[in-house]
Formats: structure tokens, sequence, C-alpha cells
């Protein structure tokens, strides 16, 4: 069954720290989308990337990047020297190409950014 | 281009009270979804659909009912609103690798 899982609840760090958000995910299928948004405290959805199962380059955008690994099915956000205006909620996303594009979201991660 | 518009912003309802959520996009999607978004929760599909004239369940369709008349459109309709369903609600439209979502609205059954 789809599921994905975000372990972290709530992450404090420092500006300029770097952080990593964890991603796990299970999936039946070999075609799928994986999806990183992000909520600020205002309440949108902020999309951030999309990676397609089959292509596990790593990706690298400014200060955020991400690490798929199929072998752990993982797709983990790092966000190096963090910025107060990181602060937000972030969502793993998963989407089965072939389930009439549903996206099943995991429950987030909180991160504050401490000036 | 507007892209996903959703209205009201925000909306308080006594309980037994009906609404409806509007939603609609200009960019000729075929797909619509809605979801709702719980405190300290991702979010959950409510109903989705893949056409006018198309609608399907989504994880928690209980409490809610849809309909999609044309492809810009696709309003969701509470019949007798209950507390449980207090919530943010974010409307989408898109496809698998490309969803564009709503700014929300904030609904609060009292």
């Amino acid at each position: 069954a789809q599921k994905v899982t975000q372990a972290q609840t709530e992450i404090s760090v420092v500006e300029k720290e770097d952080v990593t958000l964890d991603c796990v995910y299970e999936t039946r299928d070999t075609t799928y989308y994986l999806f990183w948004y992000k909520q600020p405290p205002s309440g949108e959805l902020v999309f951030l990337i999309r990676r397609n199962s089959f292509d596990e380059q790593n990706e690298i955008s400014g200060r955020y990047s991400w690490n798929f690994q199929k072998s752990t099915s993982s797709f983990n956000f790092t966000i190096t020297a963090s910025q107060v205006v990181d602060s937000a909620v972030y969502f793993c996303a998963l989407s089965e190409a072939e389930r009439d594009d549903k996206i099943i979201f995991g429950k987030g991660t909180r991160l504050h950014i401490l000036p | 281009n507007a892209g996903v518009t959703q209205t009201p912003k925000f909306r308080i309802l006594k309980i037994g009270q009906s609404m409806t959520l509007q939603c609609t996009q200009d960019m000729n999607h075929n797909y619509m979804y809605w979801y709702r978004q719980d405190p300290g929760m991702g979010l959950k599909l409510i109903y989705y659909s893949v056409g006018a004239g198309i609608t399907d369940k989504g994880e928690v369709p209980n409490g809610y009912n849809v309909s999609r008349s044309t492809t810009e459109d696709f309003p969701l309709r509470l019949e007798l609103a209950a507390p449980s369903q207090t919530s943010v609600y974010f409307c989408a439209s898109g496809r698998t690798y490309e969803q564009y979502f709503g700014p929300g609205t904030r609904l609060t059954v009292t």
C-alpha cells in the first residue's frame, strides 16, 4: 500500500546550520513520483521538487538538495546554511502513476530556524 | 493567469448547517482534487475528478459531496456540518507529476 513516513515531527536548528528532513515511502508500483512541498505560516502549499522513480540523480537547487535512494525507499531533503525564512512545515508526498494520480502526503515536519 | 482559486477563504459554520466550497481552475486541467488538512497533519484526499461528469471517492469522503459539471469548476458540498469537519480545505488540479494547489479555505464548525 502507499505510505509516506516523515518520522521527524518537529526540528529546531540555529540559523546557518544545515538540516536534513527525512522521508521514507512505501509503494508496490515501479512507476511513481515523489514530491516535497513547503507550507509557510501563511498556509499555502509551495511546490519544491518532483522526482520520478526512474531518476535517482540527486538534485541541488541553491541551498536545497534532495537525496533519492530507491534501495532504502528514501527521499531526503537537506537545507544548507538555513535561514529564518526556511521556517515552515515541509511535506513529502508520493503518487503512483497508475492510480488516478492521487497524491499521498506524509504528516509533515515542522522546521524552526532560530535566529 | 489565476491558476486555482478557492472561495471563501474563511468560514464559520454552526453544527448542522450546509455550505459549498468553491474551486475554479483556468488551466484546462481534467484532473481536480479536494484535500483536507487537519491540525498537525498532512493532506488527506476527500474526492477527485478525472473529467467533467466523473467523480470518485478518496480516502475520507464521508460527510461530503462533489459535482463536476464543467472542466473549470469542482465544488465541494458539506450537507450537515459536524465539528469533525473543522479543517483547512485545499483544492488542486493537474496530474501526477504536476498538481497546482489553491490557497485553501479555513473552515470552523462550532
